[in-house]
């Protein structure tokens, strides 16, 4: 079945730092890729998103490529902030509203 | 606002006392889902709905049950909750012209 796998946490940078997540899949489909995020005590928030392989999704500085060829959605950030700290998630789902399908989560924390 | 709204946020209960879990969403989504959340597992699906009096499992669905009689009203109920259903519960539902999740808060369930 379809899975997501993602680098294991937590991933402690300092800031202004460079931000690599990696996140690879398997899929039977053409899925679309997502990143959410996760703030302390709170719930999920969509990052970005890319529906179709060599798209890029990028939002507040974040951006990560959908790569068909080595099936890889990595995460990346050139300067990260203390206020990036959170929890982050890698997803698929075929747009069918069924189901998210989500990595296991990394943890980043970012220090000053 | 457009969102989805869970309660409660916060619940300890005893083992074998039924629950429900409340979730209702004002943006007429037709499909909304359960998610719980485990660390190392990321979120797993527990059941979703594609409209009123249609759901269907998703991968953890034992122990729990669901119901869709209205289309913003989608509760999640435990029947006998036992300590293994402690987890972190999700709400979402899918807008399907931007092909986009909206995530509830969060329910944080305690079993004792």
């Amino acid at each position: 079945g379809d899975s997501v796998t993602q680098m294991e946490g937590p991933v402690t940078l300092s800031e202004e730092a460079f931000l690599t997540i990696n996140c690879t899949y398997t899929a039977t489909g053409y899925p679309s890729l997502f990143w959410y995020v996760q703030y302390p005590g709170e719930g999920l928030q969509l990052l970005l998103k890319a529906t179709k392989a060599d798209d890029k999704g990028s939002n507040k500085g974040f951006e990560a490529t959908y790569r068909k060829e080595t099936t890889s959605f990595h995460l990346e950030k050139g300067s990260v902030q203390v206020s990036d700290s959170a929890v982050y998630f890698c997803a698929l789902d075929y747009n069918q509203g069924g189901k998210l399908i989500f990595g296991q989560g990394t943890e980043l924390s970012v220090k000053p | 606002e457009a969102q989805v709204t869970q309660n409660p946020r916060y619940l300890i209960t005893v083992t074998g006392k039924k629950l429900t879990v409340t979730c209702s969403q004002n943006m007429n989504h037709e499909y909304m889902s359960w998610y719980r959340q485990d660390p190392g597992l990321g979120l797993r699906q527990i059941y979703y709905s594609m409209n009123v009096e249609v759901t269907d499992k998703g991968d953890v669905p034992e122990g729990y049950k669901v119901s869709r009689k209205e289309k913003r009203n989608f509760p999640l109920i435990l029947e006998s909750p036992s300590p293994n259903q402690t987890s972190l519960y999700f709400c979402a539902s899918y807008e399907t012209q931007s092909m986009s999740y909206t995530f509830g808060s969060g329910t944080r369930l305690t079993v004792v």
